[in-house]
């Protein structure tokens, strides 16, 4: 089955840019759907899609793809973004399984 | 307000059963995909099993196929999951998911826009 790989931590600091990447062979095929996660808390969806964000989102948030890798940008980090954050996608391999990525931990400084 | 809710969770010992339900509300429940998905304690999430709309189709990841059996109740406006033959490794926080869709040139790309609050499961004697 196909894999999905994050950084396990990323640091950014206040008002900066900050990428968030996601790798695998799957997201040759599908677009990755991007989570937010807070302690104690449900995920959120943050971005979907080509770079779709659910009403709510702040607009700081944006998402790529290219080849196997799919990035989440946040531009002009706030200190409520400090999270972890998990890619996921179909994968591409005929299982009809559901991939996510180990998750990274964005620290705001 | 759309919304999901999980119960049924708790401690259970190795070997035994538990059964999850999901009740949603402010949506057409029969007309959506859904997901269950599950975090350990300290870990990352890790997708467990998925329903089609209407029942007839289901998968399961290779950790729990042959123990847990996913189901909906579209009258009801409910999902389930049974869990049989609990392990240790089964301990987790588990999430319903809403499965969303969106056609981008000539495909459909799916995502979760829609989780509950979560419900732990404890495995341990």
């Amino acid at each position: 089955s196909s894999e999905l790989t994050q950084d396990p931590a990323v640091s950014v600091a206040l008002g900066q840019t900050v990428r968030i990447t996601c790798q695998g062979d799957s997201l040759r095929s599908y677009y990755a759907s991007w989570y937010q996660q807070k302690p104690g808390q449900a995920p959120v969806l943050v971005i979907y899609g080509k770079n779709n964000r659910p009403s709510g989102i702040p607009d700081r948030f944006s998402g790529s793809s290219s080849g196997n890798t799919a990035s989440l940008t946040i531009t002009g980090a706030q200190a409520e973004d400090e999270a972890d954050y998990y890619c996921n996608s179909r994968d591409s391999s005929g299982n009809h399984f559901w991939v996510f990525g180990g998750g990274t931990k964005l620290t705001v400084l | 307000e759309v919304q999901l809710v999980e119960s049924g969770g708790g401690l259970v010992q190795p070997g035994g059963s538990l059964r999850l339900s999901c009740a949603a509300s402010g949506f057409t429940f029969s007309s959506y995909e859904m997901n269950w998905v599950r975090q350990a304690p300290g870990k990352g999430l890790e997708w467990v099993s998925y329903i089609s709309s209407s029942g007839s189709t289901i998968y399961y990841a290779d950790s729990v196929k042959g123990r847990f059996t996913i189901s909906r109740d579209n009258a009801k406006n409910s999902l389930y999951l049974q869990m049989n033959s609990l392990r240790a490794e089964d301990t987790a926080v588990y999430y319903c998911a809403r499965v969303n869709n969106i056609l981008t040139g000539p495909y459909y790309y799916y995502y979760m826009d829609v989780w509950g609050k979560g419900t732990t499961v404890t495995v341990s004697s």
